[in-house]
């Protein structure tokens, strides 16, 4: 079955980039996708990936695909105090719409 | 255009106790989801419905129930609650048809089984 991994915790200084990482087991994944919690509320998707693609840039977010290795990473450009949450990859499957998520990334940014 | 709502939004329950959680969504998507959030456990699937009329189980249905009221409402029940279903619910909506299948949170349950 497919499964999800991320490392549970990082932590940063303010101004510095952040780097979350994700690997993921099934490779028939079609897209894979970053979504940010912040302290007591829902998720929110700050961007995704087509499997076919490697990168993808959207202002201060980075997302790399190396399909080869299953690795997945978001880069946060000049991390604010505000990025400050949890991180969740997740993929979904060709013709299934259900999502598969990571057990998430807290990100602590420090002033 | 609210998005994603649940209701309530804290509820404590006794061990045993029912009830049910409510969740709508106003984007006019087909398919809805309901998950637990557990610390150190992520998010886990619980039950979805593709369409209007149609449920799936997730990855952890049981002690749960499900009803697709309509295209707006997917409400979950829990008939005997105990305190191993202690968590946060969050409820989702996906539209078909993007290929994307990016879903939209609602802002949770917080339930607490005593």
């Amino acid at each position: 079955g497919e499964d999800v991994e991320q490392s549970l915790f990082l932590s940063v200084r303010e101004g510095d980039s952040s780097v979350i990482n994700c690997t993921y087991t099934d490779s028939s994944s079609t897209y894979l996708y970053w979504y940010k919690q912040e302290p007591g509320a829902g998720l929110q998707l700050l961007t995704y990936i087509f499997s076919n693609m490697d990168m993808k840039q959207d202002q201060r977010l980075t997302v790399l695909l190396n399909k080869k290795d299953k690795h997945l990473s978001l880069r946060i450009a000049d991390t604010q105090t505000g990025d400050s949450a949890i991180y969740f990859c997740a993929e979904s499957l060709s013709g299934y719409s259900t999502l598969t998520f990571g057990k998430g990334t807290m990100l602590l940014v420090s002033p | 255009n609210a998005g994603v709502t649940q209701t309530p939004k804290f509820q404590v329950l006794k061990t045993g106790q029912s009830m049910t959680l409510q969740c709508a969504q106003d984007m006019n998507h087909n398919s809805m989801y309901w998950y637990r959030q557990d610390p150190g456990m992520g998010l886990r699937l619980i039950y979805y419905s593709a369409s209007e009329g149609t449920t799936d189980k997730g990855e952890v249905p049981n002690g749960y129930n499900v009803s697709r009221l309509n295209k707006r409402e997917f409400s979950l029940r829990l008939e005997s609650a105990a305190p191993s279903q202690t968590s946060v619910y969050f409820c989702a909506s996906s539209e078909e048809g993007k290929g994307t299948y990016e879903q939209y949170f609602g802002p949770g349950t917080r339930l607490t089984v005593t």
